[in-house]
This record gives structure tokens, C-alpha cells and sequence, in this order.
């Protein structure tokens, strides 16, 4: 199956600061989604990006799919941007077949 | 509009112990989902379902069974608990097609000691 690494495995930012996580997927893919879960645990669904660029305020993701990455780009960094960060990809099957990565846990310090 | 909604929210259970957690979802999709997510690692499928009346069984099946009776409610359930299955369980929901966002439940804490 798909093999997914995500990278840092954690990040630690003074607030205001940017920061870049990075998805690599060993496969072809039609389905990339990035999550973040907060400290209760909640995942919310930042991005459906299998290709291209979309922003969403201070948060923006590239997925280069010919390369087999994709890109989490947080601006201006807060601290309830704090929590784990999670990449999903899915080739040819239904969403929620997807591969998580393990994660890049995010802490954001006043 | 409630989204996916999972109960119970925490769960302690004896070694041997039976229980079932209920998935429900008022978004009109036709897939669900049950993961679990163990310390430090991403989310593994259990088993999952494409529509009312059906089941598959996903990358860590064993010891889970699950039901889906109506299009709105996925239930997982598990028949005799062991320690190994002490780990936080979400539910998840998309639309039909593979070009869809999953819609994750809050989670269930469950402790089997």
C-alpha cells in the first residue's frame, strides 16, 4: 500500500512565527487531505488539495502529486494553531480508506 | 446540523467485557467509518461501511464487529475486550465518491484494564 511520512515529527514556535510541514506519499494519489487535531483531540479537516494550491486565511497547502508531496504552509503562527497535523492519501478507493501519516505535532508558545 | 457525533465520550471496561459504540452521522452519507488512533501514530481503519446494510472489514479488523442497520448509524462493537484495544476510537463519514472529505467524530476514550 501507500506509504506516507510526514515531516518534522514535531515543530516548536515562539507565536507569530511561520513554519512548513511537509507530506511525502510513495504512490500516485486522487485523494490528499490534511487534519489537524487540537489538544481535546477534535480533527478537523483543514484541505482536500490532491493537486494544486488553496489558501484558507493563514493556512495554505501545495500538493505537487507528479513529485508525490504535499506542503502545509502556517503564517503568523498562534497558539491554538498548537495540536498534530495530519496528512491522509487515497489512490483509486473511497476517502476513508485513506493513509494517515503519523503526524507533525505542533507547539506554538506565547 | 450536529455533523458525526459519537457516544459514548469515555468508557472504562474490565478485561472479558462487552460494549458498543455508536456512530451517528445527519449529513446524508453514504460512507462510514471506524478508526482507531493509538499514542504517537496516525489513524487505522477498523472496518467500514458504503451504504445501509453494509460492511468491510479494513487494516485492523480483528476483534471488532460492526453494523450498519441504518443509512445515519454505524456501530462498532466489541465482544470480549482485551487490554490491546485501550486506544481512542473515532468515527468518520464522507459522500460516495474517493474525491470527498472525511467529516471525523469527536472520539471515544476507552480504557480496557
Amino acid at each position: 500500500g501507500i506509504q506516507v511520512e510526514q515531516s518534522p515529527p514535531d515543530l516548536i514556535l515562539q507565536e507569530g512565527a511561520n513554519s512548513t510541514l511537509r507530506c511525502n506519499f510513495s504512490d500516485s494519489v486522487n485523494n490528499l487531505q490534511w487534519f489537524h487535531q487540537n489538544p481535546w483531540g477534535q480533527l478537523i479537516n483543514l484541505f482536500y488539495i490532491p493537486s494544486g494550491t488553496k489558501q484558507n486565511g493563514r493556512l495554505s497547502a501545495t500538493t505537487v502529486a507528479t513529485e508525490r508531496y504535499s506542503l502545509l504552509y502556517i503564517s503568523s503562527s498562534q497558539t491554538t494553531d498548537s495540536g498534530v497535523y495530519f496528512c491522509a492519501v487515497a489512490y483509486n478507493t473511497n476517502a476513508g480508506k485513506s493513509t494517515f501519516g503519523d503526524g507533525t505535532t505542533l507547539t506554538v508558545k506565547p | 446540523n450536529a455533523g458525526v457525533t459519537q457516544t459514548p465520550k469515555f468508557r472504562v471496561l474490565k478485561t472479558g467485557q462487552s460494549m458498543t459504540l455508536l456512530c451517528a452521522q445527519d449529513m446524508n452519507h453514504e460512507y462510514m467509518y471506524w478508526y482507531r488512533q493509538d499514542p504517537g501514530m496516525g489513524l487505522r481503519l477498523i472496518h467500514y461501511s458504503v451504504g445501509e446494510g453494509t460492511t468491510a472489514k479494513g487494516e485492523v479488523p480483528d476483534g471488532y464487529n460492526v453494523s450498519r442497520l441504518k443509512k445515519q448509524n454505524f456501530l462498532l462493537g466489541l465482544e470480549s475486550a482485551a487490554p490491546s484495544q485501550t486506544s481512542v476510537y473515532f468515527c468518520a463519514s464522507s459522500y460516495k465518491t474517493v474525491n470527498e472529505k472525511l467529516f471525523f467524530g469527536s472520539g471515544t476514550q476507552l480504557s480496557v484494564l
